[in-house]
């Protein structure tokens, strides 16, 4: 079985640039998240969907952030602008239910200039 | 008080040694636990889920104390492999957000 998988694994972008994160989930899970842990902090929650629907957003920090689940397989989610403190390492996990154990993707390593 | 809580470390032991490390939790109505691995610069794992009764897993035992509101994670004769950062997660009832700690280091030595 194929775990989660992201692209790129790293991205280097210019302040002001646009970048695009995807993310394929397990097949056959609902359930897609999008995490972002800053250097030397926690993991921290982004949002929710269950097949293309958002359930929860809350952990977008502005406007800035888009994220899409398009016929409810993969995701992605677009930074644009970005800015200096949106570096860090992006993590996408998914799961087949709810409150059942979430399995990440490798991350995307992404760096503002 | 930050909702999910863990000792960084590190915490440094010898080959074989039993270590344990601790995450206190701050809302009562969590319901669901799980201990994660992440090695240096790569994605967490799914060590194990926690339950009431307490689980083992071979050399590894969670436990989970309401009362207190904390999760143990117990490692016996530890290996050089074992050598990560263990993430302590907790999903709260009514929320399926799960809320990370920021990880133990455990650094085993020859």
């Amino acid at each position: 079985e194929a775990g989660v998988t992201q692209f790129p694994s790293h991205s280097v972008i210019e302040k002001g640039q646009t970048v695009t994160l995807r993310c394929d989930p397990i097949s056959g899970h609902d359930n897609l998240y999008w995490y972002r842990r800053v250097m030397g902090k926690e993991i921290k929650f982004l949002l929710h969907f269950v097949k293309e629907s958002k359930q929860d957003e809350s952990g977008m920090p502005n406007n800035r952030f888009l994220a899409e689940r398009t016929g409810g397989t993969y995701s992605t989610l677009k930074v644009q602008p970005a800015e200096l403190e949106d570096s860090g390492v992006y993590f996408c996990a998914s799961s087949q239910g709810r409150n059942q154990p979430q399995h990440f993707g490798d991350g995307t390593r992404l760096s503002i200039l | 008080r930050k909702e999910v809580e863990q000792d960084p470390g590190p915490f440094n032991v010898p080959e074989g040694a039993t270590v344990a490390f601790n995450c206190t939790y701050s809302n009562s109505a969590s319901q669901s636990f799980f201990w994660y691995r992440q090695d240096c610069r790569k994605e967490p794992k799914l060590l194990m889920s926690v339950y009431s009764s307490g689980n083992e897993d071979g050399r590894f035992t969670a436990q989970l104390n309401r009362a207190s509101q904390y999760i143990s994670l117990l490692i016996r004769d530890s290996k050089l492999s074992d050598s990560a950062t263990y993430l302590c997660v907790v999903n709260s009832k009514g929320s399926y957000i799960p809320t990370f700690g920021r990880g133990t280091s455990l650094i085993v030595h020859p």
